[in-house]
């Protein structure tokens, strides 16, 4: 049964850098048929895509949030990592870690349970 | 960038009835198109993938339908399980992702 359990802190001060590790349960992060990626939902808003990884390392961004992420994989601790710098209150929301399928489509299959991450001093 | 447009934003309807929500597409995005279902607290789940098939174990009463920019969505027969918001996402202009704003349902 495959889980993906995202950690990291809850208050994170503005433009400081919002650190979140998701760890995969149940498959291997090294699979070629999906991807690994991050989307947020800000309170009570709908979803945004951060961006994704492959296990290779090989990355890709929203546009609108690139110039301030940066996505990592560790496949010995099957474990991807998000990090989203100078952060402000527009931040806030809850991050969803996810994999991707990226076979016959490409549609998410499985989340996490959600982290909210709150930007205040 | 692709946009997505949902609508309605919000609907009200009643136990039984039937329910449409469409997406447009700001460019043709052919049919890779999802759709998920978001209860309140909790992480979407896809419903529906490339425009119209149903993913493994979801209820025969949701369908989907469309290709290039317009989509449609539709529960045949609203149950009071169905209460949630759904999204509508485009996976042409990879690698984004995009997620439709969104309609929430709720029983009349």
């Amino acid at each position: 049964q495959l889980q993906l359990q995202g950690s990291g802190p809850g208050l994170v001060k503005p433009s400081e850098t919002l650190s979140l590790t998701c760890t995969v349960s149940g498959d291997s992060i090294s699979s070629t048929s999906y991807y690994w990626g991050w989307i947020r939902q800000p309170p009570g808003k709908g979803l945004e895509w951060i961006g994704g990884v492959y296990y290779s390392g090989s990355t890709s961004y929203n546009p609108s949030l690139k110039s301030r992420v940066t996505m990592s994989v560790d496949t010995s601790k099957n474990q991807f990592s998000l990090k989203l710098n100078s952060v402000t209150a527009a931040d806030t929301a809850v991050y969803y870690c996810a994999r991707v399928i990226r076979t016959v489509a490409i549609f998410v299959t499985h989340w996490g349970q959600g982290t909210l991450v709150t930007v205040s001093s | 960038d692709i946009q997505m447009t949902q609508s309605p934003s919000s609907l009200s309807a009643s136990v039984g009835d039937r329910v449409t929500i469409t997406c447009q597409a700001s460019q043709d995005i052919r049919n890779y198109l999802n759709w998920y279902q978001q209860k309140p607290g909790k992480a979407p789940k896809v419903l529906i993938y490339d425009a119209s098939n149903l993913e493994t174990g979801v209820p025969s009463r949701f369908s989907g339908s469309g290709s290039g920019t317009d989509f449609t969505f539709t529960i045949s027969s609203l149950q009071p399980e169905d209460i949630a918001t759904y999204y509508c996402q485009q996976y042409d202009n990879l690698p984004s992702l995009t997620f439709g704003g969104g309609t929430k349902v709720e029983i009349k």
